[in-house]
């Protein structure tokens, strides 16, 4: 079935420490995108990425880091610089250059750092 | 960053009712408005994506609007189920940029 997951549903990490999340699309999609939701907020996009080996920050970049190496791939690595990682995360993709096109995600990541 | 607004944030209806909620944009450079719906415990799905002022979309017993020259979309739900209960997302872009900012959310509960 084509679609997009993430994995680990749940994690925790304790403060200080780096955590990696994972993000894998078989969609074929150009583009992939990591969103923040916080309670009461809507969802706030992180970075995102329009083609292999290229990324943009997105509103709320400041200690994330994220890398695309390959097409099917858009791992989101939360550092100790991030001020309050605790946080459910949500990964994206779509095709590239078709802004009239749906986005699709995958199930989510709920990070919660102690 | 766009501001996309989303009102009322949460409601209840009781099944049979209709309902409908409104999202706003900024209509400069306005490309596409999207509207997702959101369950609990799964992923958001693309309910509409509509791009053209005017714009009117059914999926069964929920339509939106679109004025793109006002900048509001309006979602109706006509009857509403208890399967209607989710959060319902409206997001926008601009022109030739994938990026979507996201309202809030509408958060609908049908109670039977």
């Amino acid at each position: 079935d084509g679609g997009i997951t993430q994995s680990p549903k749940y994690l925790f990490r304790k403060e200080g420490q780096n955590v990696t999340l994972s993000c894998e699309q078989n969609l074929n999609h150009d583009a992939m995108y990591w969103y923040r939701q916080d309670p009461g907020q809507g969802l706030r996009l992180i970075y995102y990425s329009q083609i292999v080996n290229d990324f943009q920050k997105g509103d709320i970049a400041e200690g994330y880091s994220v890398s695309r190496e390959k097409k099917e791939s858009f791992p989101l690595t939360v550092t100790s610089a991030q001020k309050n990682p605790t946080a459910f995360y949500l990964c994206a993709s779509s095709m590239y250059r078709q802004p009239n096109t749906e986005a699709f995600f995958g199930q989510g990541t709920r990070l919660t750092v102690v | 960053i766009l501001n996309v607004e989303q009102s009322p944030q949460s409601l209840h209806v009781q099944e049979g009712d209709s309902t409908n909620f409104t999202c706003s944009f900024p209509s400069s450079n306005f490309y596409a408005l999207h509207w997702y719906r959101w369950e609990t415990a799964k992923s958001p799905e693309a309910l509409f994506v509509m791009t053209l002022n005017g714009d009117e979309k059914k999926k069964g017993r929920i339509s939106a609007t679109l004025n793109t020259k006002e900048g509001y979309s309006y979602l109706y739900i006509k009857g509403s189920q208890p399967e209607d209960s989710a959060t319902y997302l409206c997001a926008s872009n601009t022109y030739g940029n994938n990026r979507l900012a996201f309202g809030k959310g509408n958060q609908v509960v049908v109670i039977p």
